[in-house]
């Protein structure tokens, strides 16, 4: 399995707080990237980084912001946590240059935002 | 239109059966093409890449058709532990962006 981990597993909070999840992966790829999953919506595209402090917008960015100062490190915040924000979140790692573009993914946060 | 479109099942499989089931794509650009396997509250894992050829890893067996924009996947000798959602993922031109179908579930049954 690829090193990924994402931290907190589990977490609930409020609306209005802020809140920050944390992908960390030891494969040294150069892509990483943020997605959720809902019932009804499958996977969608947060955020995605291709390189340190490199990164763009997925197609549901709205309420989201990322970071990423080392290779190894792909922060993903809610400013302000909404209840539709309310969902897993799964990051996931590519290496491209290989020409291969399967990503791999971590085990998922679980977000309860009441 | 979704870009990546699955029938969400479930299908319902004797232990021991064949099981195929299809996945359309709107992007006639598309170039790089996958099945992933979901378990229930788990993390999506990569089952195999499709080729344009097809491809076979031991009772899966992938194919592509592009005229049609579709792939398929079929699943021989139907095992309980194939129980799982199946997800077709789909890479376009651009970049290393991945397209997600919402995911065909499976139910095999003893």
């Amino acid at each position: 399995d690829a090193g990924i981990t994402q931290s907190p597993r589990h977490k609930v909070t409020e609306t209005g707080t802020p809140v920050t999840l944390r992908c960390h992966q030891t494969e040294n790829h150069r892509y990483m990237y943020w997605y959720r999953q809902d019932p009804g919506h499958g996977l969608r595209l947060i955020h995605y980084s291709y390189g340190v402090k490199d990164t763009d917008k997925g197609e549901v960015s709205d309420g989201y912001s990322v970071s990423r100062s080392k290779t190894e490190d792909f922060l993903l915040t809610l400013e302000s946590a909404t209840s539709s924000q309310t969902s897993v979140y799964f990051c996931a790692i590519s290496e491209p240059g290989t020409g291969a573009y399967e990503q791999y993914f971590g085990p998922g946060t679980r977000l309860t935002v009441t | 239109r979704k870009e990546v479109e699955q029938d969400p099942g479930p299908f319902n499989v004797p232990e021991g059966a064949t099981v195929a089931f299809n996945c359309t794509y709107s992007n006639s650009a598309s170039q790089s093409f996958f099945w992933y396997r979901q378990d229930c509250r788990k993390e999506p894992k990569l089952l195999m890449s499709v080729y344009s050829s097809g491809n076979e890893d031991g009772r899966f067996t992938a194919q592509l058709n592009r005229a049609s924009q579709y792939i398929s996947l079929l699943i021989r000798d139907s095992k309980l532990s194939d129980s799982a959602t199946y997800l077709c993922v789909v890479n376009e031109a651009a970049g290393n962006k991945l397209t997600f179908g919402g995911g065909t579930r499976v139910l095999v049954k003893p």
